[in-house]
């Protein structure tokens, strides 16, 4: 069974842009979740969509956003990129809610 | 306000001994305790959860145990093994909102 796929694995942007990262979940897996791995200031969690919609957002400002598609993939966006959004964002996934979260090996964010 | 309380930060164990991180929840509605184990440069991984009602759970060489009314529980690492060397997160969740909330993490090393 494939685990969770996050891509791309590496980014470098630069200060105001704009950025999209992407996940598969588990196949059967209907929920989503997107977390920020920040140096000294650990996992936090930013997002969780299930069947589509945005169940719950985590305390992150409105720049960051996302969407669920039909095939239950998700999409994080981050506008106006600051430099303390350099980051390691891990998605997760999980048969629902309530249900054990595994995590994708993430996307490395740098910002410039 | 940190709801999850990690200790210790880093800890060096002999090939053999016994490993233990303890961790410490501040909210009673917690229902869902999870251990995450993290490589560098990987995802964290699931590797053993305990929910509220039980007061033990063993998988192999690792326990969980759980003091409800001291709002406590630890991770044991039984004959600890060098590929045991990781980073090591406890966490807490409600089943209502799916948030994980993870402990700062533990930097085990096990010496050959």
């Amino acid at each position: 069974e494939a685990g969770v796929t996050q891509s791309p694995t590496h980014l470098i942007k630069t200060r105001g842009q704009q950025v999209t990262l992407r996940c598969s979940p588990i196949s059967g897996h209907t929920s989503v979740y997107w977390y920020q791995q920040a140096l000294g200031l650990g996992l936090q969690f930013l997002l969780w969509y299930d069947e589509g919609e945005e169940r719950n957002r985590g305390n992150f400002p409105p720049r960051f956003s996302g969407r669920q598609f039909p095939n239950y993939s998700s999409e994080l966006n981050v506008n106006a990129l600051e430099l303390e959004d350099s980051a390691l964002y891990l998605c997760a996934s999980s048969r629902g809610s309530n249900q054990p979260q595994h995590f994708g090996d993430g996307t490395r964010l740098s910002i410039l | 306000q940190q709801q999850v309380k990690q200790s210790p930060q880093s800890l060096i164990v002999q090939k053999g001994g016994i490993s233990i991180i303890n961790c410490a929840y501040e909210n009673t509605a917690f229902d869902y305790f999870p251990w995450y184990q993290q490589f560098p440069g990987k995802g964290p991984a699931l590797l053993i959860a305990i929910r509220p009602d039980v007061s033990e759970k063993k998988e192999g060489r690792f326990t969980i145990s759980f003091n409800k009314s001291a709002k406590q529980f630890s991770l044991h690492i039984m004959d600890s093994q060098p590929g045991d060397s990781a980073t090591y997160f406890c966490a807490a969740s409600l089943a209502r909102d799916d948030k994980i909330i993870f402990g700062k993490g533990t930097r085990l090393h096990i010496l050959p």
